[in-house]
This record gives C-alpha cells, structure tokens and sequence, in this order.
C-alpha cells in the first residue's frame, strides 16, 4: 500500500496567488515525521518544510505553512503569495518511528504563471 | 548549514565501464546517507541506506555487486556503478541525515546525471 498519496499531477497557480499541494499519509507508527522537498528542473532536492506528529501546532517556514491534520493523516502543504520561482516538483516524505528511511510521494508538478 | 555536495553532476561513460559518485556533507556529521535513482518526471527510488563504517543495506531488486557503497567517513559516502549498462542511465541523488537535527532531517546533495552510452 502507498504510505505517501498525492493526488496531484499537476498545478497551474497564478503568480502572488496561494496554492494548496494535497498529500496524506499511512502509517500506524504514533510517531513519525513528515517533510515536503521543492525540486526544480536543476534537479535539486530543496527541504521546504518539517511537521513531527506529536506537534501542536502547524508548521510554518516563510510563505511555506503544514496543513497537517492528523485524524484525516494528511499534511498538506501551502505556499502563500507564490513566485514564478516555486514552479518546481513538490514531493511529500514520511519518516515512520525508528527508521530513518524516507517514503516519497509520486510528487505533483507546480507552473507559476506571470 | 546542512549542505551536501555531490560529485560529478554529470558523466557520460561508454558501456562496461565503471563510475564513482561522491557524496559529501560540508558542514554535519552525517553517520547515515542515502543513495536515490530518479527517472524523469517519477520520484525517487531508495537504493540503499549507507552507514560510517558498516555494510550498506540494499533495497529489495538492487544489485549490490552492481550498485558498491562505501562510506568511509562521517562526511562522505561514495557509489560505484560497475560495468555500467544503458539502462543504468539516469539520475542518482544522495541525502545525508544530520543527526545533530531534532527532526532529523535527510539534506540532499545536487544530484548525478549519468549517461551510459
């Protein structure tokens, strides 16, 4: 089974707009981490964003928020005001307990338009 | 902080022969690294976990006499590609965990192109 989902192929996002990049999660692990990488056509993987499952609050880094909602196991992620820069691939990651393995997700693909 | 470098970012080789892929954090110690393949416009396919001073562990379907790992020192772990064939052309990527972070992030390196020709 896919422990990471996204559902998103592909976004169209007008530039200064927000977009919202779905991802949900499985794992029966009570603790476990979720991050969110940026990878533009260069081919680097950027860290954007982490969120701990025993966190209170959602994460927040710059124009980049977690939407995490742990009943619904998902952590979506929000980047505010976007760029024409943001147009990259977004991948979700996991990391489950112990295991320092990251499980990726299929990535969804974001074009800023000006 | 949390860089990671990777060396070369690109290499063409001819089929047979074989291609070292260095992977470097430049500021953290990094006891675990991780080597990934991406084909394009797919996500990252985990090829093995890379311990300082241990064996690597394998991911089921990779070829461990195909794909060497060694890491020899907190801040650099290093893939053989032996008798590269085309279809080991692709992109090669590595991470490196800081385990100085709380949240143990993977930082990762820029990225190999290899072409077998």
């Amino acid at each position: 089974a896919q422990k990471i989902t996204q559902t998103q192929p592909g976004m169209f996002v007008q530039e200064k707009e927000a977009v919202t990049l779905d991802c949900t999660y499985d794992t029966s692990d009570p603790s476990y981490g979720l991050f969110w990488y940026k990878q533009p056509s260069s081919g680097e993987m950027i860290f954007l964003i982490y969120q701990g499952s025993y966190d209170q609050q959602n994460a927040t880094e710059g124009r980049y928020s977690l939407n995490f909602q742990k009943a619904r196991k998902s952590a979506n992620l929000v980047i505010s005001a976007s760029q024409l820069g943001d147009s990259a691939m977004y991948f979700c990651a996991m990391r489950e307990g112990p295991d320092y393995k990251l499980s990726f997700g299929a990535g969804t693909t974001v074009t800023v338009r000006a | 902080g949390a860089v990671v470098s990777q060396h070369p970012s690109w290499v063409i080789c001819k089929s047979g022969t074989s291609v070292k892929i260095e992977c470097r954090s430049l500021d953290f110690q990094a006891t675990t690294m991780f080597w990934y393949r991406q084909f394009p416009k797919q996500s990252l396919m985990l090829m093995a976990t890379s311990n300082e001073g241990s064996k690597a562990t394998y991911e089921q379907g990779v070829e461990k006499d195909k794909f060497l790992i060694n890491h020899a020192s907190l801040t650099l772990s290093t893939l053989t590609v032996t008798s590269a064939h085309p279809e080991d052309s692709s992109f090669y990527i590595c991470s490196a965990r800081n385990r100085d972070s709380v949240t143990e992030t993977q930082y990762f390196g820029p990225g190999t192109r290899l072409l077998v020709l």
